[in-house]
């Protein structure tokens, strides 16, 4: 079935470093690919999505790109702030199911 | 436009309760879906409602229910409570429930099981 996998965490980043969170997917059809962010407290809100291959999906400084032959949606951002403090989620829209799938969450922490 | 609302926001019930939990989701929108997460299993689908109907279902037993009204709003019933069932229910809608829509999450209700 369709999955995703999400690298664990957590990652702590001084203010001002580059940020790769990576994620994998494995689906049949043309999954749409998601980041979702959770601050503390908080519900799911989107950051990003893709839904065709090689789309780039940027928002807030973060980007990702569909990357079909790699399956792959890598979330990056040239330099994180300490309010970027927060879980991430990679999902997948099945085209096959209409399921959301989502990752483990990867949870991020910046210093100051 | 309102965002997606949950009721209650904080619940404590005892093991072999029943609970009730509610979602209003962005005025428009018709499908609604439910998520439980917990640290040890993250993110995981219950159910999918569409137009009053369930459309997709997870892995979870039958003690776990849920219905939609005409006006979209859904709640989810949880039976016999266990300990397990301590965890962040998360209730999220999108305009149709299509695989490339964006999905919009409540802020939650976390239930505690004792």
């Amino acid at each position: 079935g369709d999955s995703v996998t999400q690298m664990e965490g957590p990652v702590t980043l001084s203010e001002e470093a580059f940020l790769t969170i990576n994620c994998t997917y494995t689906a049949t059809g043309y999954p749409s690919l998601f980041w979702y962010v959770q601050y503390p407290g908080e519900g799911l809100q989107l950051l990003l999505k893709a839904t065709k291959a090689d789309d780039k999906g940027s928002n807030k400084g973060f980007e990702a790109t569909y990357r079909k032959e790699t399956t792959s949606f890598h979330l990056e951002k040239g330099s994180v702030q300490v309010s970027d403090s927060a879980v991430y989620f990679c999902a997948l829209g099945s085209s096959g199911t209409y399921k959301y799938i989502f990752g483990t969450g990867t949870r991020l922490k910046v210093l100051a | 436009k309102a965002g997606v609302t949950q009721t209650p926001r904080y619940l404590i019930k005892t093991r072999g309760q029943q609970v009730t939990l509610s979602c209003s989701p962005i005025s428009g929108h018709r499908s609604v879906s439910w998520y439980q997460q917990t640290p040890g299993q993250g993110l995981q689908f219950l159910f999918e409602y569409f137009s009053e109907t369930q459309r997709n279902k997870g892995n979870f037993p039958g003690r776990f229910s849920g219905r939609q009204f005409s006006n979209s709003r859904s709640e989810m019933n949880v039976s016999t409570l266990e300990l397990g069932d301590s965890a962040l229910y998360l209730c999220a809608s999108s305009t149709a429930g299509g695989w490339q829509e964006t999905q919009y999450f409540g802020p939650g209700t976390r239930l505690l099981v004792l």
